[in-house]
Formats: structure tokens, C-alpha cells, sequence
């Protein structure tokens, strides 16, 4: 089976703009999750998506928002982009199931200037 | 809140020898999971082993195998016979209800050739 795969790897915005970003899961899984990685914060859970409801969310502020298709594919939305957004934004699907592992994608690198 | 604790921000071993990544972790539940993840510099997360809390057996994956202590509630990896693709970050993470993995801060392992 293919991997996680997230879209776009690599992305550059200014304060100010939105960012969208995407997440195809492992093909059967129907939960996706997101996560940021920031060097000063480390890995902090930002939501989960099942089922194209959101079941799960952290401590972000509400420019940070998901939405997942009925085909799985998540995409996550930052708006009104700060330079403290510049992280590494992973997402990672599984079946859904209670303690299931989690499988990560590559990651995509937002950097904000 | 749970919170996972990695006391040891680097660790350097020779290749082919042994070491044990410390985990530490906080939670008043009775039911939950524990994984270790690696993190080399490409960044993609890689799933190394998962223990469940129920089961008294520390799990086994090849090389690298844990010890549980439920009580104490720590969570250390032990890799032998290390090898130069070990050479990562791992993390320790752990989840209970929901799909939300808490993260330790993570330890940078270093192999000597």
C-alpha cells in the first residue's frame, strides 16, 4: 500500500496570507490527524478528522482549521499566517480504531515570512 | 493532563553496541498506548515499537525492544547491536482515549562508526 502522502512539501508565505495544506491517507484509513513540530514547541496535536467529522482538537487557535472529504483526504487551513506558524505540519492516518498506530507523512515545511 | 518526558536530550553510542533511550510519562488512566517513534533528518516519522498497557510483555521488534513499568510508568527502548541508520530523533509518545499522541521532547541519538 502506497504511504501517507501530504502536498505540498515545501511552502513560503508572508504574515497575513492563508495556507492550505493536504493530506491523502493510507488507502482504507479513515482517520487523519495533524500535527505541528516546532523546535521550541516540539509535536503538538492540532485535530483529528473521522469520518469527515472532526473528533479531536488541541490547543490552537481557531485560524487553524481541517476539513476531511468522504474519500479520507484531509486538508488543514491556517489563515491570517504569523511568523511563529513557520513549522513542520505533519499529518498521520489510521484506521480509526481506538489505539490504532498512527502512520505519518513526509511532512510539509511552512515557512512564514 | 498527560505529559510524556524524554530526560535525555542527546545520546551517542558505537556501532554494534547497545543503548537505552529513557521515557517517562504522566497519566491517571489505566487503559493507554506507548510508541516510539524515529525521526531521521528526512523527517518522516517512522513507527519503531508500540506497547499496549494492558499486556505485562514488553514488546519486540528485532533490534530494538522495551522495558515497561507500568507502576514506575516508564517506557525506555533498549537497541542493540547499533547500527549508523539508527542515527535519529526518537520520540516517545504515548495516547489514551482519542487519537491525540502526546510527544516527549524528543532524544537526538548519535552513532559512532
Amino acid at each position: 500500500k502506497a504511504g501517507v502522502t501530504q502536498t505540498p512539501r515545501y511552502l513560503i508565505k508572508t504574515r497575513g496570507q492563508q495556507v492550505t495544506l493536504s493530506c491523502s491517507p493510507i488507502s482504507g484509513h479513515r482517520s487523519v490527524s495533524w500535527y505541528q513540530q516546532t523546535p521550541g514547541q516540539g509535536l503538538q496535536f492540532l485535530f483529528e478528522y473521522f469520518s469527515e467529522t472532526q473528533r479531536n482538537k488541541g490547543n490552537f487557535p481557531g485560524r487553524f482549521s481541517g476539513r476531511q472529504f468522504s474519500n479520507s483526504r484531509s486538508e488543514m487551513n491556517v489563515s491570517t499566517l504569523e511568523l511563529g506558524d513557520s513549522a513542520l505540519y505533519l499529518c498521520a492516518s489510521s484506521l480509526g480504531r481506538r489505539g490504532e498506530t498512527q502512520y505519518f507523512g513526509p511532512g510539509t515545511r511552512l515557512l512564514v515570512l | 493532563a498527560q505529559t510524556v518526558t524524554q530526560s535525555q536530550p542527546e545520546m551517542s553510542v558505537q556501532e554494534a553496541e547497545t543503548v537505552t533511550l529513557s521515557c517517562t510519562y504522566d497519566t491517571s488512566e489505566s487503559d493507554y498506548y506507548l510508541f516510539w517513534y524515529k525521526q531521521p533528518p528526512s523527517r518522516q516519522m517512522i513507527l519503531v515499537i508500540r506497547q499496549e498497557a494492558y499486556k505485562q510483555q514488553n514488546a519486540t521488534e528485532n533490534r530494538f525492544s522495551v522495558n515497561f513499568q507500568k507502576a514506575a510508568k516508564s517506557f525506555s527502548l533498549k537497541i542493540s547491536d547499533s547500527q549508523l541508520g539508527d542515527a535519529a530523533m526518537y520520540f516517545c509518545a504515548y495516547r489514551a482515549y482519542g487519537n491525540k499522541l502526546v510527544f516527549g521532547a524528543g532524544t537526538i541519538l548519535r552513532v559512532k562508526s
